[in-house]
């Protein structure tokens, strides 16, 4: 995990909340990345971000909003949009061009 | 569209013995391959990477086999030990496109003792 906080490890919300996930890394790291993972399957990516205040879409970004006012600190928001957000969420960090690096991870359940 | 396709989706393996995992890719302009190895509860680690300019790329008991004509690569874990158990993840990804990363789905692999 190094450097790379994920909290809570565990979250618990009710169906039409907002949530907010925390990532913060000090190993001052460019880029940063948000996954989600689903019982038995790989990773898919949400949002990532290259640069501060900058942040593209991934792969499943509806219900999802991220920003990144900080280098060190990446937050995702679960939105009420989102139709199915339980689920185990990564965070990751890299230097441009090179390996990323995961966070310990934060897993949601909402009822 | 899956654009890397892992096998098996799990995997038994005697103490001692090799685990095979295979990965397919379909974009020919991912030019970085890394292995993740993730324990349940915990998130991913790096375990080793490769470039399509070398065909194997060897670390301790873990070796990357490479074929860039078959659009395949594969880890081989050798001499498995039960603390090998655990899931593994092969994944893509283009510098292009920001190093974003593509998994493949998983493999689970048990070292039995």
């Amino acid at each position: 995990d190094g450097g790379i906080t994920q909290s809570p490890k565990y979250l618990f919300r009710k169906e039409g909340q907002n949530v907010t996930l925390s990532c913060e890394q000090n190993l001052n790291h460019d880029a940063m990345y948000w996954y989600r993972q689903d019982p038995g399957q790989g990773l898919r990516l949400i949002y990532y971000s290259q640069i501060v205040n900058d942040f593209q879409k991934g792969d499943i970004a509806e219900g999802y909003s991220v920003s990144r006012e900080k280098k060190e600190s990446f937050p995702l928001t679960v939105t009420s949009a989102q139709k199915n957000p339980t689920a185990f969420y990564l965070c990751a960090t890299s230097e441009k061009d090179r390996e990323q690096y995961f966070g310990p991870g934060t897993r949601l359940t909402v009822t | 569209q899956q654009q890397v396709k892992q096998s098996p989706q799990s995997l038994i393996v005697q103490k001692g013995g090799i685990s095979i995992i295979n990965c397919a890719y379909e974009n020919t302009a991912f030019d970085y391959f890394p292995w993740y190895q993730q324990f349940p509860g915990k998130g991913p680690a790096l375990l080793i990477a490769i470039r399509p300019d070398v065909s194997e790329k060897k670390e301790g008991r873990f070796t990357i086999s490479f074929n860039k004509s078959a659009k395949q690569f594969s880890l081989h874990i050798m001499d498995s030990q039960p603390g090998d158990s655990a899931t593994y993840f092969c994944a893509a990804s283009t510098k292009a496109a920001g190093n974003k990363l593509t998994f493949g789905g998983g493999t689970r692999v048990l070292v039995k003792p």
